[in-house]
């Protein structure tokens, strides 16, 4: 099955700084990566999403690019906000209904 | 328009009990999906359906079932909870519109289930 590995873990930034986190997947016939933001107590919502026929996506400050390559693909906040702090997840899969998940980021913006 | 809703929120068992987390949606979506989430785990896909009266398992079925007699209804039975069941329990759904092979995944607002 598929195998996502997500880096890094915890991550601190600045606001008004960029965040980068870095998802790795496994099986090449996954086509569709997701993002997922995740408050405390709250249930994940979809962010971003992006399919393998695109390189980049961007909505405002919000970017993923794809390496179906090498087999990674990157979540990019930009110009971070305190209302930006929570958990990000990636997924990876053939469809939408059948994901494999990141063990998540979590991401702390400092004031 | 509620999208998607799970009952209970929360829930207490007793190892070796047996309960069924309720999860239904008035979206008209096709495809649902029950994941389990643990710290520092992500979430893991325990069964999915692709429609009325389809299941199949996902990465961590054991310990669960699943049936699907309805398009807006698709409960999860645990047969003889365990403490390694502890978990905050998420529903999911997507339409299966034809010709869209992948869409938004809703998610509801979780059962944070306790084994004892």
């Amino acid at each position: 099955g598929e195998n996502v590995e997500q880096h890094p873990s915890t991550l601190s930034v600045q606001e008004g700084d960029s965040a980068v986190i870095k998802c790795t997947y496994s099986d090449s016939a996954s086509n569709y990566f997701p993002w997922y933001k995740q408050e405390l107590g709250k249930r994940p919502q979809l962010i971003i999403d992006i399919r393998s026929n695109v390189g980049e996506k961007k909505d405002q400050r919000i970017a993923v690019t794809l390496n179906k390559t090498a087999k990674h693909f990157s979540l990019h906040i930009t110009e971070t906000q305190p209302e930006d702090s929570a958990v990000y997840f990636c997924a990876a899969g053939y469809n939408d209904y059948k994901l494999s998940f990141g063990a998540g980021t979590t991401v702390t913006v400092r004031a | 328009n509620a999208g998607v809703t799970q009952t209970p929120k929360f829930q207490v068992l007793k190892t070796g009990q047996s309960m069924t987390l309720q999860c239904a949606q008035d979206m008209n979506h096709e495809y649902m999906s029950w994941y389990r989430q643990d710290p520092g785990m992500g979430l893991r896909l325990i069964h999915y359906s692709v429609g009325a009266g389809i299941t199949d398992q996902g990465e961590v079925p054991n310990g669960y079932n699943v049936s699907r007699s309805t398009t807006e209804d698709f409960p999860l039975r645990l047969l003889s909870a365990a403490p390694s069941q502890t978990s905050v329990y998420f529903c999911a759904s997507s339409t299966g519109t034809s010709g869209r092979s992948y869409n938004e995944q809703f998610f509801g607002p979780g059962t944070r289930l306790t084994v004892l």
